[in-house]
């Protein structure tokens, strides 16, 4: 069974600052993605990466950055210099990567307030 | 642009009364899924479609049905909502051998 937990349920920082999103998964899959979603009060999900597991290479985008350790299986988030539109829920996700249809499975999310 | 459409983006139902949400796709793909996510909480999956196979989840109230009748739209019935069911529902497509998924912008249900 998959399963992804995100211990921090709710983080507050204020604008500018750095914060880190901690996602720790298990799966016994040897191939499987990884995905971060944003999700603003509105409400719809917005796809942020999708990483497979045989590319442990760290990305950076624009002011968010993933960093992907399989030893450890963690998949945190950083995002750099935080504004205020930065506010929303993450979800981590994960997936396996054969199969017709793989069901996504949610961590618990972490609210982010991004304070003036 | 190719997208997952979910209408109407509010809906408001009465206690008990059949309701209806919507979802089409431009993209052709092949797997339409289903999500319930209520308040504070992750999305939880109720079932999707492998082109016409239809896959429930194990937990999944009998109260919801889905529909596909062809590869653009997917419908969600709920038979007799409850309270409970209040939630937003989302919509969301997957290609076979692809590792991505597209979401709609979802449907958010009240019950009265």
């Amino acid at each position: 069974a998959q399963k992804v937990t995100q211990a921090q349920t709710e983080i507050s920082v204020v604008e500018k600052e750095d914060v880190t999103l901690d996602c720790v998964y298990e799966t016994r899959d040897t191939t499987y993605y990884l995905f971060w979603y944003k999700q603003p009060p509105s409400g719809e999900l917005v796809f942020l990466i999708r990483r497979n597991s045989f590319d442990e290479q760290n990305e950076i985008s624009g002011r968010y950055s993933w960093n992907f350790q399989k030893s450890t299986s963690s998949f945190n988030f950083t995002i750099t210099a935080s504004q205020v539109v930065d506010s929303a829920v993450y979800f981590c996700a994960l997936s396996e990567a054969s199969g017709s249809a793989r069901q996504l499975t949610f961590g618990s999310g972490t609210q982010l307030t991004v304070l003036p | 642009d190719a997208m997952v459409i979910q209408n109407p983006r509010y809906q408001v139902t009465q206690f008990g009364k059949p309701v209806t949400l919507s979802c089409s796709q431009t993209l052709n793909h092949n797997v339409m899924y289903w999500y319930q996510q209520k308040s504070s909480q992750a999305p939880k999956l109720l079932f999707h479609y492998y082109d016409k196979d239809f896959n429930n989840e194990a937990d999944t109230p009998d109260n919801f049905q889905s529909r596909r009748p062809n590869t653009s739209f997917c419908f969600l019935d709920i038979r007799s909502p409850g309270l409970g069911d209040a939630a937003m529902y989302l919509c969301a497509t997957s290609r076979v051998g692809g590792g991505g998924y597209t979401f709609g912008s979802g449907t958010r249900l009240t019950v009265v």
